[in-house]
C-alpha cells in the first residue's frame, strides 16, 4: 500500500479541457510537493506546499494544500499537448515518499 | 551546472553479477538520494545521505549498499545482482530553501540509469 495514493492513474483529454488530480494520505506532511516527469528523465519539482489550505498558483496551475495537511490536488486548466507527462506528489523530509504518480496525455 | 549526473546510462547485468553506479553533484548540496522507479510503484528511496560521512536506510534498502564518498559523490553499489532489481536508479541531491524553520528542500534529480539483470 503506497502512503501517498495518487489518481487517477491515467488521464487521456483534448487539448484545451481542465483537469484534477488527486493525491491522498492518511498520514499528516509538514510538506508535500509536486514533480512532472518526462520520459528518460528525472522528476523536475513544480511546487512545494507547506501551511494547510494553501493555494500555489503557477501559470494555468493550481496546487492546493488540505486544511488537515493530508491530501493535496492539482487543477490545470486549459491543458496543453506540453502539459503530457508524469505527475508525481511527494512528502516527507529526508525519507521522502512518493506517489505512484498520474500519467497524464493531453492530444492536440 | 551540470546538475545531478549519473553514470552508466544504461547497464545489463546477469544474475550474481555485482556494479556500482555513481552519482555526482555540482551544488554543494548537503543531501543525496537514491531512488528506483519501477511502473506503477513511483519512486521508492533506497538509501539517502544528509551530510557528508553519514548515510541512512530507505523504504527498500536490501540488497544494495552505499558509499558518500564526499560531498559531491555518492554512488550505489549491488553486491549480486538478482531480476528484481531491474529497475530504473535515480539519484538526487538537495538544499534547503531558505533559512526559516519551514523552509523546505528542492531535490534536483539526475537523468537516471536504467538496469536490467537477467
Amino acid at each position: 500500500t503506497q502512503l501517498l495514493e495518487q489518481s487517477p492513474q491515467f488521464l487521456s483529454i483534448q487539448e484545451g479541457e481542465n483537469l484534477t488530480v488527486y493525491c491522498n494520505s492518511s498520514s499528516v506532511f509538514s510538506s508535500l510537493q509536486w514533480y512532472r516527469q518526462e520520459p528518460g528523465e528525472g522528476p523536475v519539482l513544480l511546487v512545494t506546499v507547506v501551511t494547510g489550505g494553501e493555494v500555489k498558483k503557477l501559470k494555468r496551475l493550481t496546487f492546493q494544500f488540505g486544511d488537515a495537511r493530508k491530501d493535496s490536488s492539482l487543477h490545470i486548466t486549459a491543458a496543453q499537448p506540453g502539459d503530457t507527462g508524469l505527475y508525481l506528489c511527494a512528502g516527507g523530509l529526508n525519507d521522502m515518499r512518493f506517489g505512484a504518480g498520474t500519467r497524464l496525455t493531453v492530444k492536440p | 551546472n551540470a546538475g545531478v549526473t549519473q553514470t552508466p546510462k544504461f547497464q545489463v547485468l546477469k544474475t550474481g553479477q555485482s556494479m556500482t553506479l555513481q552519482c555526482a553533484q555540482d551544488m554543494n548540496h548537503n543531501s543525496m538520494y537514491w531512488y528506483r522507479q519501477d511502473p506503477g510503484m513511483g519512486l521508492r528511496l533506497i538509501y539517502y545521505s544528509a551530510s557528508e560521512g553519514t548515510t541512512d536506510k530507505g523504504e527498500v534498502p536490501n540488497g544494495y549498499n552505499v558509499s558518500r564518498l564526499n560531498k559531491r559523490e555518492f554512488s550505489l553499489r549491488l553486491e549480486s545482482a538478482a531480476p528484481s532489481q531491474t529497475s530504473v536508479y535515480f539519484c538526487a541531491s538537495s538544499g534547503r530553501q531558505g533559512l526559516s524553520p519551514a523552509s523546505t528542500d528542492t531535490q534536483y534529480f539526475g537523468p537516471g540509469t536504467r538496469l536490467t539483470v537477467l
